[in-house]
């Protein structure tokens, strides 16, 4: 079946160390996002990409890298230079076009210790 | 840049009551408007969206919203919750609710339904 796949779904980190989200969609859809979720305040996004080897800034970009070389995979580097990576990441994708129809993975969540 | 607004934070219901979450938005012509729902730990699925047309909705589980323009709401419904209705919903808008906007998507900042049996 099509779909998202975020790994790993845990991940812990130790402050001053870089860290890389995976994100893979075998959906064949051009767009892919990343937003981050904290406790109520909804999903705020860090970086979106429309196709192959072009990506731009989202909300809260600062302390985030991000690489699109393969259609497929858009995976997302939190680096030390993030103040607060504590969180909730969730990957998204979608066809371009008017139908916003965005899928979504399952998460992954980021604690630093 | 468009918005919206969840006012309720958290709502309780008793299984097999009604449910009503609202959401309101900032936009001076009609905007695309959508709902999530997440399960705790999981992404998010869409329940439904409006583009234009009909002003009620219907979604998947059971779920409709209809859009107000004259109060600028898209409220969610539900006429009998079940306890598997449990989850966080998001209200969300594109970015430029009405052009361009490369899909990005503004969210609410979520309900939390507690169904009590």
């Amino acid at each position: 079946d099509g779909g998202i796949t975020q790994s790993p779904k845990y991940l812990f980190r130790k402050e001053g160390q870089n860290v890389t989200l995976s994100c893979e969609q075998n959906l064949n859809h051009d767009a892919m996002y990343w937003y981050r979720q904290d406790p109520g305040q909804g999903l705020r996004l860090i970086y979106y990409s429309q196709i192959v080897n072009d990506f731009q800034k989202g909300d809260i970009a600062e302390g985030y890298s991000v690489s699109r070389e393969k259609k497929e995979s858009f995976p997302l580097t939190v680096t030390s230079a993030q103040k607060n990576p504590t969180a909730f990441y969730l990957c998204a994708s979608r066809n371009r076009g008017r139908s916003y129809g965005y899928t979504f993975g399952s998460g992954t969540r980021l604690t630093v210790v | 840049a468009q918005s919206v607004t969840q006012p309720d934070i958290h709502i309780t219901v008793s299984e097999g009551a009604s449910l009503e979450l609202r959401c309101n938005y900032s936009y001076g012509a009609t905007p695309y408007l959508f709902w999530y729902v997440q399960s705790p730990g999981q992404g998010l699925q869409l329940l439904l969206k409006y583009f234009s047309g009909d002003t009620l909705v219907q979604g998947i589980k059971g779920f409709e919203a209809e859009f107000k323009r004259s109060q600028s709401s898209f409220n969610l419904r539900k006429p009998s919750v079940h306890w598997s209705d449990a989850a966080e919903y998001f209200c969300a808008v594109p970015v430029n609710a009405g052009g361009t906007s490369y899909g990005k998507l503004t969210f609410g900042q979520g309900t939390i339904l507690t169904v009590h049996p």
